[in-house]
């Protein structure tokens, strides 16, 4: 069966640096785009970010454009994003989902609280 | 980017009873290989969102029948019939026509 499992979140001071991890299983993880999406405490839900199956192609929701990197390795069959320069604005829970125009598995989903 | 507008954001639901959501777009969600790329999810208290609709009409494996997606361009509509107790949780529209993909407020179902 598709896991998606996540780790990396946590609390960091503003201007800090985070990345988070997702462990794919149960599919061809290479086949698949995979996207990152977050929720601020209390609120909806957002998208973040987008990558390709073989990492030629990425998207950013605008407000982490120039400060949050998605990757992937295909090999190890890993997801990741790099979010440095984090402000308080970007404390949510962070989800991994398997897919891009619709996300039919998604991760268990880890805590980033941004604050001094 | 396109909006997405869900209404009503509260959903009070008797068990047994229908219940509709609707999800409207700031521009048609339709490609021109004839999908609508409009999704539905559902987050239950405490966990993550699950997909229940892809492309405007479709289940996802291992959704019940009493749910059903319909609608075209910019009007959607995602129907429960006989809700039940388990069916509680806010339900999310989202359009992955064009990044950045973007979801609705969200709509709080709750049992009666």
């Amino acid at each position: 069966q598709v896991q998606l499992v996540q780790s990396g979140g946590g609390l960091v001071e503003p201007g800090g640096s985070l990345r988070l991890s997702c462990a794919a299983s149960g599919f061809i993880f290479g086949d698949y785009y995979m996207s990152w999406i977050r929720q601020a405490p209390g609120k909806g839900l957002e998208w973040v970010s987008c990558i390709s199956s073989t990492s030629s192609y990425t998207k950013y929701e605008d407000s982490v454009k120039g400060r949050f990197t998605i990757s992937r390795d295909n090999a190890k069959n890993l997801l990741y994003l790099q979010m440095n320069s984090l402000r308080a604005e970007d404390t949510a829970v962070y989800y991994c989902a398997k897919g891009l125009e619709y996300l039919a598995y998604w991760g268990q989903g880890t805590l980033v609280t941004v604050s001094s | 980017d396109i909006v997405v507008t869900q209404s009503p954001l509260s959903l009070p639901v008797t068990p047994g009873e229908s219940a509709s959501i609707s999800c409207r777009s700031s521009q048609s969600l339709l490609r021109s290989n004839g999908y609508n790329y409009l999704d539905w999810y559902l987050q239950k208290p405490g966990q993550s969102p699950q997909l229940l609709i892809y492309l405007a009409s479709n289940r996802a494996s291992g959704v019940p029948d009493r749910f059903s997606g319909s609608g075209s361009g910019t009007d959607f509509t995602l129907k429960i019939t006989k809700v039940e107790a388990e069916d509680v949780g806010v339900y999310y529209c989202m359009q992955g026509l064009q990044p950045p993909y973007t979801f609705g407020q969200g709509t709080k179902l709750e049992i009666k």
